[in-house]
């Protein structure tokens, strides 16, 4: 079984500055990716960035990075100077890799951001 | 074309109606998913097809009925519903790979919100 906490329900950032999102997660899985997505108010699931559990680097694409330590089981989105745009529900969540694991997608409960002028 | 298109986009409908929602994708994936959000929520995993077989059900009841035609489509059969089955209702697809290992992102669609009254 897998499970994604998100331990922050809202955050509030100033506009230009970093934010950080949490993410813990928990499986019996050896090998597995974890998937950060941004949903705006209008709906649609934005993939934002993957991470490998065999990934030695961090991800990373544009304003965002994944700071993933996997002794810990922590995989949190970095945002980098904030937009205005980037206020949206955030989801960090997980998949087993290898084929028995099917394709199951588990999602964590989601961090508000609200990005402040 | 990274594009997965759902349709309608809004649906309202009595307790005895029966309507489809339908989802459609060209980006050649073989795993193609439902899920449901209910506001402030996570998506919850409904069902998922891979190679155009069911997968995975997640003892979703039974006026829920899933139907993936061919490659590209997905539709939702819906029959008897609930107020309380009002929610988005998200589509989403990724890549299947025959080596077992399945590490791509799943892109969304942009949803169909449903209200049963």
């Amino acid at each position: 079984a897998q499970k994604i906490t998100q331990t922050q329900p809202g955050m509030f950032v100033q506009e230009k500055e970093a934010v950080t999102l949490d993410c813990t997660y928990d499986t019996s899985d050896q090998s597995y990716g974890l998937f950060w997505y941004k949903q705006p108010s209008s709906g649609e699931m934005i993939f934002l960035i993957y991470q490998g559990s065999y990934d030695e680097q961090n991800a990373t694409e544009g304003r965002y990075s994944l700071n993933f330590q996997k002794a810990r089981k922590s995989a949190n989105l970095v945002i980098s100077a904030s937009q205005l745009g980037d206020s949206a529900m955030y989801f960090c969540a997980m998949r087993g890799l290898i084929k028995a694991a099917g394709n199951k997608l588990t999602f964590g409960g989601g961090t508000r951001v609200l990005v402040k002028p | 074309d990274t594009e997965v298109t759902q349709t309608p986009k809004h649906l309202v409908m009595g307790m005895t109606n029966k309507k489809s929602l339908k989802c459609e994708q060209h980006m050649g994936h073989r795993a193609m998913y439902w899920y449901k959000q209910k506001a402030k929520k996570p998506p919850e995993l409904m069902f998922v097809y891979s190679y155009e077989k069911l997968s995975i059900n997640e003892s979703v009841p039974s006026r829920f009925s899933p139907e993936c035609p061919n490659s590209s489509l997905l539709n939702l059969h819906l029959h008897a519903l609930q107020p309380e089955d009002s929610a988005l209702y998200l589509c989403a697809s990724s890549q299947e790979r025959d080596t077992g290992i399945t590490n791509t992102e799943a892109f969304f669609g942009q949803g169909t919100r449903l209200t049963v009254v």
